[in-house]
């Protein structure tokens, strides 16, 4: 069984500030992990993915990820927040699935990321 | 450029008739699946679907149905839509393994009164 946890529904922070958007997870195997970034009146987009390779993940919009096994953990951090990174920013967790099954992914429920001037 | 395109993208509908809102892919994904998104409860799959004439049931599918016909289509048919249905439709597709990326569909915000 799967599941992810974002421990913040809402982070405020300055522009030029760091970003920090803390999701954890879990899962019965190893787990493919993604975050997804929802700007208003849009759809989801890709901003990274983790899949077994290089635990720190490097992403659109200067965005990086660290796959942290043993506090299963996969954050998501930026150096510098932009007025423009505003947005709803989901995690999401994807297991190994049941014999003849297919990778269906799971969401957490969102932090919505506020940026002052 | 590939996509996935819902309709419509708003909806104001009333109580018990029927509605349908398409998605189409053009990424020739198997696998294909429908959420809302509600506030503080983020994204819930309502179905999803492997293949042609393959779906099944995600966290909440009661009062929803859907239909995989085609492989490019999926769409989501409400048969009496309640005002507890209110909410953001996105649908996603996907293809193979398990390392691939979702790609949503604009959303479809459906009110129902």
């Amino acid at each position: 069984a799967q599941s992810v946890t974002q421990l913040d529904s809402h982070v405020s922070v300055s522009e030029g500030t760091p970003v920090l958007l803390r999701c954890n997870y879990s899962s019965s195997y190893s787990p493919s992990l993604f975050w997804y970034v929802q700007h208003p009146n849009k759809g989801l987009q890709l901003l990274l993915k983790y899949t077994s390779a290089a635990t720190l993940v490097k992403g659109i919009n200067g965005f990086e990820a660290e796959f942290k096994k043993s506090e299963t953990s996969f954050h998501l951090t930026k150096p510098s927040a932009h007025m423009s990174d505003a947005a709803e920013y989901f995690c999401v967790v994807s297991d190994r699935p049941p014999p003849g099954g297919s990778y269906i992914p799971t969401f957490g429920r969102g932090t919505s990321l506020i940026v002052h001037p | 450029e590939a996509q996935v395109t819902q309709n419509p993208r708003y909806l104001i509908t009333v109580t018990g008739k029927k509605l349908t809102v398409t998605c189409s892919q053009n990424m020739n994904h198997e696998y294909m699946s429908w959420y809302r998104q509600d506030p503080g409860l983020g994204l819930r799959q309502i179905y999803y679907s492997m293949n042609v004439e393959v779906t099944d049931k995600g966290d909440v599918p009661e009062g929803y149905k859907v239909s995989r016909k085609e492989k490019r289509n999926f769409p989501l048919i409400l048969e009496s839509p309640s005002p507890n249905q209110t909410s953001l439709y996105f649908c996603a597709s996907r293809g193979p393994g398990r390392g691939t990326e979702a790609f949503f569909g604009q959303g479809t915000r459906l009110t129902v009164v």
